[in-house]
């Protein structure tokens, strides 16, 4: 049974540049959930994708945007990139029916912006 | 916006020695959840809890909530050098279908 995976785990921007990170939910969750974590900082809430949805946004400008996948996969788009996007930007997955909200998280996409 | 805050930031311990790290709120909690996060790793779920007053227990870690519901510990007793990472309690801000806010965690250093 597969975890959540991330897609690249590693990659380096320059400013100015967009990005496009992607991710598959576990088997069997539906909804996914993106954070962005600064180095030695707690995980923050960028969105959440259900049925193709944003259903939530934290506190990130309209630079971030996502896109959720008729098979639950999503994508994480960051346009006009600034050095402060540097960061682990992790995806977690979850089963919305039933009411489960533990998060399944992804070993991340750690992005460099010079 | 609320916010959890976890005491202490970094916390260094000999290998065997207990150690102990405290989520506060200001606002009453639904619930908390708590997670690890290895360095150079991803946070994985450790436990949920949801009533006031809780105590649940997974080997050598114990978790409580508060009665007030406004705070939470994580003991773990006679620490290894496997506990080592950053412990992170995490809150929702609503009915579920919002995203987690995370403290800004605590760091266990272990010393053999």
């Amino acid at each position: 049974d597969a975890g959540v995976t991330q897609s690249p785990t590693h990659l380096i921007k320059t400013r100015g540049q967009q990005v496009t990170l992607r991710c598959s939910p576990k088997s069997g969750h539906d909804t996914v959930s993106w954070y962005q974590q600064a180095l030695g900082q707690g995980p923050q809430f960028i969105f959440q994708y259900y049925e193709e949805e944003e259903r939530q946004r934290g506190n990130f400008p309209d630079r971030f945007s996502g896109h959720q996948f008729p098979n639950y996969s999503s994508e994480l788009n960051v346009n006009a990139l600034l050095l402060g996007d540097s960061a682990l930007y992790l995806c977690a997955s979850t089963r919305t029916a039933g009411g489960a909200n533990v998060l399944t998280f992804g070993a991340g996409s750690r992005l460099t912006v010079l | 916006g609320q916010q959890v805050m976890q005491i202490p930031q970094y916390q260094h311990v000999q290998e065997g020695e207990d150690f102990t790290t405290y989520c506060n709120s200001s606002t009453t909690l639904s619930n908390i959840q708590w997670y690890k996060q290895r360095p150079g790793g991803h946070p994985v779920f450790l436990i949920q809890l949801v009533k006031s007053g809780e105590v649940k227990k997974q080997k050598r870690l114990t978790f409580q909530f508060g009665e007030a519901k406004k705070n939470s510990s994580l003991h773990i007793t006679a620490t290894q050098t496997t506990d080592v990472g950053t412990y992170f309690c995490a809150k929702y801000s609503g009915g579920g279908a919002d995203g987690l806010t995370f403290g800004k965690g605590t760091h266990l250093i272990i010393q053999p």
